[in-house]
């Protein structure tokens, strides 16, 4: 049983520049959340996917938007990336009705030079 | 104020002692109460639910006072294996989720 994925585990991007970063849920997870880490804090809610649509948001400009596919993945796209854009992106899934109980991947580690 | 704070730590403990870790939430309408563990460069996971009755796993124990808005969890018998960042986290959501996480404190355990 697959758990949670995501790609890539590492990223470097220059500021302005724009990323896509991407996860795959748990297998029989409907419902994929992004969070922020930045080091020495702890995660900040971003968005939350669920049938192929935003469902709640945390407190992020527009530069940061998202996608769910039929298959339940998910994007977490940045326009314009800022130096303080750097951080751990977290993805985490769940099951509709049961959101409360969420594992989550492994991390992509965004350096912004 | 911010909606969840945690102890500063770090907390450097000898094996077997027993820390206690304290957090406060701002918003009275939070929903539910977890703590996650986060070990150095990984994802954090779910540790336990916290429930106003309390609730006990093994050498955990989580406890949540609505009225003070405070939640606390307790680790008896401490292992070097507990060394994390315990994150407490509020639920604001009654539909689907809207997860707060505290900055976390930080625990050794020292041989």
């Amino acid at each position: 049983d697959a758990g949670v994925t995501q790609s890539p585990t590492h990223l470097i991007k220059t500021r302005g520049q724009q990323v896509t970063l991407r996860c795959s849920p748990k297998s029989g997870h409907d419902t994929v959340s992004w969070y922020q880490q930045a080091l020495g804090q702890g995660p900040q809610f971003i968005f939350q996917y669920y049938e192929e649509e935003e469902r709640q948001r945390g407190n992020f400009p527009d530069r940061f938007s998202g996608h769910q596919f039929p298959n339940y993945s998910s994007e977490l796209n940045v326009n314009a990336l800022l130096l303080g854009d750097s951080a751990l992106y977290l993805c985490a899934s769940s099951l509709a009705g049961f959101q409360e109980t969420q594992y989550f991947g492994p991390g992509t580690r965004l350096l912004v030079l | 104020r911010k909606e969840v704070e945690q102890d500063p730590g770090p907390f450097n403990v000898p094996e077997g002692a027993t820390v206690a870790f304290n957090c406060t939430y701002s918003n009275s309408a939070s929903q539910s109460f977890f703590w996650y563990r986060q070990d150095c460069r990984k994802e954090p996971k779910l540790l336990m639910s916290v429930y106003s009755s309390g609730n006990e796993d093994g050498r955990f124990t989580a406890q949540l006072n609505r009225a003070s808005q405070y939640i606390s969890l307790l680790i008896r018998d401490s292992k070097l294996s507990d060394s994390a960042t315990y994150l407490c986290v509020v639920n604001l959501g009654n539909y689907g989720q809207n997860f707060v996480f505290g900055p976390g404190t930080r625990l050794s355990v020292l041989p």
